[in-house]
């Protein structure tokens, strides 16, 4: 099973300051096809989760330019560029490139 | 639009079997794998199970701490997933959601709590 290690835990950021979570895999993600299924989850308070970034870096429909994924490999991070009052949640990066799929432990952030 | 409703969940005695239900609609169904994830109260995110699409056989995965437990099908002419679920334990209890999968988990249901408990 692929471990994926997420820090940090929390984060207490200021309102218009950027915010970055780094997601770490015990393996390689990069599957046979040569993609690489890593994709960053939201989930708000009382939410489902939602998806932000696909295949490392991709940003899913109708998520504001803010939000970034880079990485490769077995080193990922996921930036906020200024964080809002609505990014408020918790954070979660997630493989999908071996079976069991395995998430982080998530990163909750909040504003100090 | 995409929309995937999800019913099925309640309180269940332990070894009891419960199905849930991930009904979907706006997107050609046949078309896509479905995965089932689960969070237990004030937990993480865990994935369950998953279900390919009939074109790639249609043939299922399963987390560990389901397997032989849980089964996952699906009918395309209804547009619904289930999730099957026999000799729950209490360690079950959960928020269940299910989700499309075509590379990736991009809709999401509005999740439904299952509850095992004597």
């Amino acid at each position: 099973e692929i471990v994926m290690t997420q820090t940090p835990p929390s984060s207490p950021v200021t309102l218009g300051q950027p915010a970055s979570i780094s997601c770490r895999s015990s393996q390689s993600l990069v599957h046979s096809d040569g993609d690489t299924y890593l994709s960053w989850l939201q989930q708000r308070p009382g939410q489902p989760p939602r998806l932000l970034i696909y295949k490392i870096s991709n940003r899913f429909s109708g998520v504001p330019d803010r939000f970034s994924g880079s990485g490769a490999g077995t080193d990922f991070t996921l930036k906020i560029s200024r964080v809002e009052a609505e990014d408020v949640g918790v954070y979660y990066c997630m493989q999908a490139t071996q079976f069991p799929w395995t998430f982080g432990q998530g990163t909750k952030v909040e504003i100090k | 639009e995409v929309q995937l409703v999800q019913s099925g969940g309640g309180l269940v005695q332990p070894g009891r079997s419960l199905r849930l239900s991930c009904s979907a609609s706006g997107f050609t169904f046949d078309d896509f794998a479905m995965s089932w994830f689960r969070q237990a109260p004030g937990k993480g995110l865990e994935w369950v199970g998953f279900i390919r699409s009939k074109v790639y056989g249609g043939t299922t995965e399963y987390a560990a701490s389901v397997k032989g437990r849980f089964s996952i099908s699906r009918d395309d002419s209804k547009s619904i997933a289930y999730l099957q679920m026999n000799s729950l334990k209490t360690e079950d209890t959960a928020l269940y959601y299910c989700s499309r999968y075509g590379g990736r988990a991009d809709y999401w249901g509005q999740g439904t709590l299952v509850t095992v408990s004597s």
